[in-house]
């Protein structure tokens, strides 16, 4: 089993819906959340960044992590063509070691329609 | 903009050459981390330094290797390559280490082609 599991996708939604994308993870050490967008061939942009459990909204963006399903959520409301893009999630335990290191999702391809 | 440079963009070079990949982290940031990114694999981190000293190893070859230079700026160093290391490289940098609960920003990448 993957530490961190994503569903690839592809999803194609049309303008002003509103997107779920999700992750599921099996390692109960992670404490650290987090959203990146990554353009093609560009580098991974930070979107959302949580700790622990909880919601957290900015903007159109809002990422709910439930560590007792060992699930978290990226929601995009209003949802515009520029957001056409490879969302990953990425987690980390925050701890000593080789825990430092983040551990990504595969990412879900995500194209909003005109 | 996310301040991390990473230089070449792309580079195209033979099997079994060596090449160099080459990092500036953000400006103020210790941690410096170099992570590969295949169509197959997705984003696979290779290994972690810290203010000059290698922190934490992920899935790095052994021929592979990197290093953190005094002004913190990083290097890593790809040899006896194969094609299937064709893979976009990419260099992130934290402040410190994510145990303070920082993440990581990312550089645009260097894109190697083993042909």
């Amino acid at each position: 089993q993957k530490e961190v599991e994503q569903d690839p996708g592809p999803l194609s939604v049309p303008e002003g819906a509103i997107v779920s994308l999700n992750c599921t993870y099996s390692n109960s050490a992670f404490q650290y959340f987090m959203w990146y967008r990554q353009y093609s061939r560009k580098g991974p942009e930070l979107l959302m960044y949580t700790y622990s459990s909880g919601n957290k909204e900015d903007g159109r963006f809002t990422a709910q992590v439930d560590k007792s399903s060992k699930y978290i959520s990226l929601f995009i409301r209003d949802s515009q063509p520029s957001d056409s893009a490879t969302y990953l999630c990425a987690m980390s335990a925050g701890s000593g070691g080789s825990n430092y290191k983040l551990t990504f999702g595969k990412g879900t391809l995500l194209t909003v329609n005109p | 903009d996310s301040g991390v440079t990473q230089t070449p963009k792309h580079l195209i070079t033979a099997t079994g050459q060596r090449v160099t990949l080459r990092c500036s982290p953000r400006s103020g940031d210790l941690s410096v981390y170099w992570y590969q990114q295949s169509l197959d694999q997705g984003l696979q981190f290779l290994i972690q330094y810290y203010n000059g000293e290698e922190r934490a190893k992920g899935n790095i070859l052994e021929r592979f290797s990197a290093q953190q230079f005094p002004d913190l700026h990083s290097e890593l160093n790809l040899s006896s390559l194969e094609l299937g290391d064709s893979a976009l490289y990419f260099c992130a940098s934290s402040p410190t280490s994510l145990g303070s609960g920082n993440t990581i920003y990312f550089g645009e990448g260097s894109w190697l082609t083993v042909v």
